[in-house]
C-alpha cells in the first residue's frame, strides 16, 4: 500500500540544468497536485491536474512544466533550474478536488548550486 | 485570489500546556481541512470541517469552522511532545471549479518538556 511515491528524494543541480520529478499514486485518483514549500512560505501550489491528460496553472508556475499522461503519473518538469527554485517539493493526491484528504508523498530536496 | 492566513507563527509552550492555532480566509471557504507535518516528513490530514458552526473533536485537539465560514481554529489542550511539528490550515474556496486548497503559511509548534 505504497500511497504516494516521489522520486528522487534529494538532488542536486547546477543552474542552467533540467530536471523531472516522477509522483506516482496507486489510489486510482483524479486529481494530482505539485506543491513546493520554503520556510515560512507555508505550501504553494505550482501546478495541478483534474484528470489523465490535463494540466492547470497553480500560484507559482513559472519556471516550471508539468505532464499527466497516465492517470496514475504527475511529473514536474525543471527546464533551466535556477537557484530560487531551491525548495522541498511535495506531490499530492485526493480523490475529490479539495474536498477529501490530500494524501502527500515523502517530498524531494532540490538544492540548485 | 483567495489569501488564507495563519497565526501566530510559531508558538513555543510548556508540556502540558494548551495550544491554539487561528486560521482566516479573505473569501468564504466550502470547507476547510487541518494538516500536521512532522520535522523532517511530509503533511499529514487531520481534519476535514464543512458545516457552519462545525466543531469536531479528536482526543485532545479540537477543531472549529467559524459561523461565517471563514476563520477556523485548532485547539489542542495539555500540549505532549508527540504533538511537536507544524499545523497547516487549508481551504476550498466556494466557486464553481474550486479545484485548489489554499494553504496558510502554517504554525510551527514547540513543546519544552
Amino acid at each position: 500500500n505504497a500511497g504516494v511515491t516521489q522520486t528522487p528524494k534529494f538532488r542536486v543541480l547546477k543552474t542552467g540544468q533540467s530536471m523531472t520529478l516522477l509522483c506516482a499514486q496507486d489510489m486510482n485518483h483524479e486529481y494530482m497536485y505539485w506543491y513546493r514549500q520554503d520556510p515560512g512560505m507555508g505550501l504553494r501550489l505550482i501546478h495541478y491536474s483534474v484528470g489523465e491528460g490535463t494540466t492547470a496553472k497553480g500560484e507559482v508556475p513559472d519556471g516550471y512544466n508539468v505532464s499527466r499522461l497516465k492517470k496514475q503519473n504527475f511529473l514536474l518538469g525543471l527546464e533551466s533550474a535556477a537557484p530560487s527554485q531551491t525548495s522541498v517539493y511535495f506531490c499530492a493526491s485526493s480523490l475529490v478536488a479539495g474536498a477529501t484528504e490530500a494524501f502527500f508523498g515523502q517530498g524531494t530536496r532540490l538544492t540548485v548550486v | 485570489g483567495q489569501q488564507v492566513m495563519q497565526i501566530p507563527q510559531y508558538q513555543h509552550v510548556q508540556e502540558g500546556e494548551d495550544f491554539t492555532t487561528y486560521c482566516n480566509s479573505s473569501t468564504t471557504l466550502s470547507n476547510i481541512q487541518w494538516y500536521k507535518q512532522r520535522p523532517g516528513g511530509h503533511p499529514v490530514f487531520l481534519i476535514q470541517l464543512v458545516k457552519s458552526g462545525e466543531v469536531k473533536k479528536q482526543k485532545r485537539l479540537t477543531f472549529q469552522f467559524g459561523e461565517a465560514k471563514k476563520n477556523s481554529s485548532l485547539h489542542i489542550t495539555a500540549t505532549q511532545t508527540t504533538d511537536v511539528g507544524t499545523y497547516f490550515c487549508a481551504g476550498r474556496g466556494s466557486g464553481a471549479g474550486s479545484y485548489q486548497l489554499t494553504f496558510g503559511k502554517g504554525t510551527k509548534l514547540s513543546v519544552i518538556p
